[in-house]
């Protein structure tokens, strides 16, 4: 079936220090890839995306490259700061009927960054 | 465009009561989704419609748990009758088309005592 693993957290870094966090997928298909993240007392916000292997999303100084051989989505920063602190969804989208549309979110992986 | 919109934003309530929260998809979304975020259990998906008509409710836990989509604007979930291990928050996202990212609403804190 389909899944999605993140990093365990929580995740701590100083400010402007570089940020991975790591996703692997586990799909049929070729699914669509997401990153949201979610800042206290907050909904999801869709962060990026990515609909096919190779594309690269980017948002905000975030990127995550689509790796259809690894079946990876790793999301990076290379200079984190303290606005950044929230947590972040790793998702994935699967089409499995005419009418089905599941979404499969990872765990979380909480960020906090320290001046 | 306004976003997705959610009602209440808190709700507290005693165990028993019955428990009804509203979802205002953005419109031209054919997709509504309804999740439920719990620190034990992460985001959990608990039903979701296309064109108004529910097409998975697997997750939907227990046969308290019912939800509605009368029309393209409007969604509810209800809880009948709320138990204290309901408490969580509830968010509903939509979704313009099959395969699209899924835009999600502030969310519904509720807490059963």
């Amino acid at each position: 079936g389909n899944s999605v693993t993140q990093m365990e957290g929580p995740v701590t870094l100083s400010e402007e220090a570089f940020l991975t966090i790591n996703c692997t997928y586990t799909a049929t298909g070729y699914p669509s890839l997401f990153w949201y993240v979610q800042y206290p007392g907050e909904g999801l916000q869709l962060l990026l995306k990515a609909t096919k292997a190779d594309d690269k999303g980017s948002n905000k100084g975030f990127e995550a490259t689509y790796r259809k051989e690894t079946t990876s989505f790793h999301l990076e920063k290379g200079s984190v700061q303290v606005s950044d602190s929230a947590v972040y969804f790793c998702a994935l989208s699967d089409l499995p009927s005419n009418t089905g549309n599941q979404f499969y979110f990872g765990t979380g992986t909480s960020l906090t960054v320290i001046p | 465009d306004a976003g997705v919109i959610q009602s209440p934003r808190h709700e507290v309530t005693e165990m028993g009561q019955e428990v009804t929260l509203r979802c205002k998809p953005i419109s031209g979304h054919d997709y509504l989704f309804w999740y439920r975020q719990t620190m034990m259990r992460g985001l959990e998906l608990l039903i979701y419609f296309n064109n108004n008509v529910p097409i998975d409710d697997s997750g939907m836990p227990e046969d308290r748990f019912s939800a509605k989509m009368p029309n393209a604007s409007f969604s509810t979930l209800k809880i009948q009758p709320s138990e204290p291990r309901d408490s969580a928050v509830y968010f509903c996202a939509s979704s313009a088309y099959r395969g699209l990212e899924q835009y999600f609403g502030p969310g519904t804190r509720l807490t059963v005592t």
